[in-house]
């Protein structure tokens, strides 16, 4: 069966320090990926997301980045973290080429002091 | 502009009853809507999927349509148990992308 992993689970950060936050998903091969933005009370923000290794597209322009170096791993950095960048980081995965369901893994708690 | 919208304040039913969630939107074509259930500090859990050429699903007590006229999609819960009580969210699959639209979400709480 399929699993997402996400880490940390929380994470507190001052102002300017770099990010990483890693997803890896296991039992399954060339899944699309994504990386969302949850903030306190609200929808969920589509950050990025990835059809293939190497291949990104990013749908806020911000100080935030990703990678996919390998099939089933994505990585969302950032340089310097803004107090504008808390909140609950969500990764997901889904069957790339037809119409299916997202699986979302258990999410990053950050907080910018 | 793009917009997709929810019922946006929280909604209380009794125990037993049926509820009734709507997401409208504007100004997309998607080729599909989801709707997923979050409950706090958890990531969505998928419940259903509903196609733009399709007028209605069913799961158990979960029933979805989607009027493409009208822009609209209603999740209905049919008798209602507390342990439903969960902020609910659909989200937009939008034509020719990958792309996921979620709207803010519907916060229920059933009542014993």
């Amino acid at each position: 069966s399929q699993t997402i992993h996400q880490w940390p689970a929380t994470l507190v950060q001052p102002v300017g320090s770099p990010l990483s936050l890693e997803c890896t998903v296991e039992g399954t091969s060339n899944p699309n990926l994504y990386w969302y933005r949850q903030a306190a009370g609200r929808g969920l923000q589509l950050l990025f997301y990835s059809v293939g290794i190497g291949q990104i597209s990013s749908e806020v322009p911000q100080n935030l980045s990703a990678s996919r170096p390998q099939d089933r791993q994505f990585i969302l950095s950032s340089k310097k973290l803004l107090l504008s960048d808390s909140g609950f980081y969500l990764c997901a995965w889904m069957t790339s080429g037809r119409a299916s369901e997202q699986f979302f893994g258990p999410g990053t708690r950050l907080t910018v002091l | 502009s793009q917009k997709i919208e929810q019922n946006s304040e929280a909604l209380n039913i009794q125990e037993g009853k049926t509820a009734t969630l709507t997401c409208n939107y504007t100004n997309y074509s998607p080729a599909y809507l989801q709707w997923y259930r979050q409950d706090p500090g958890r990531g969505p859990v998928f419940l259903l999927l509903i196609r733009e050429n399709e007028k209605e699903k069913r799961k158990e007590r979960l029933k979805v349509t989607f009027d493409t006229t009208l822009k609209q999609s209603l999740f209905h819960i049919t008798a209602s148990q507390p342990a439903d009580s969960a902020t609910y969210l659909c989200a937009l699959a939008l034509s020719g992308t990958y792309k996921y639209i979620f709207g803010t979400g519907t916060r229920l709480k059933v009542l014993a």
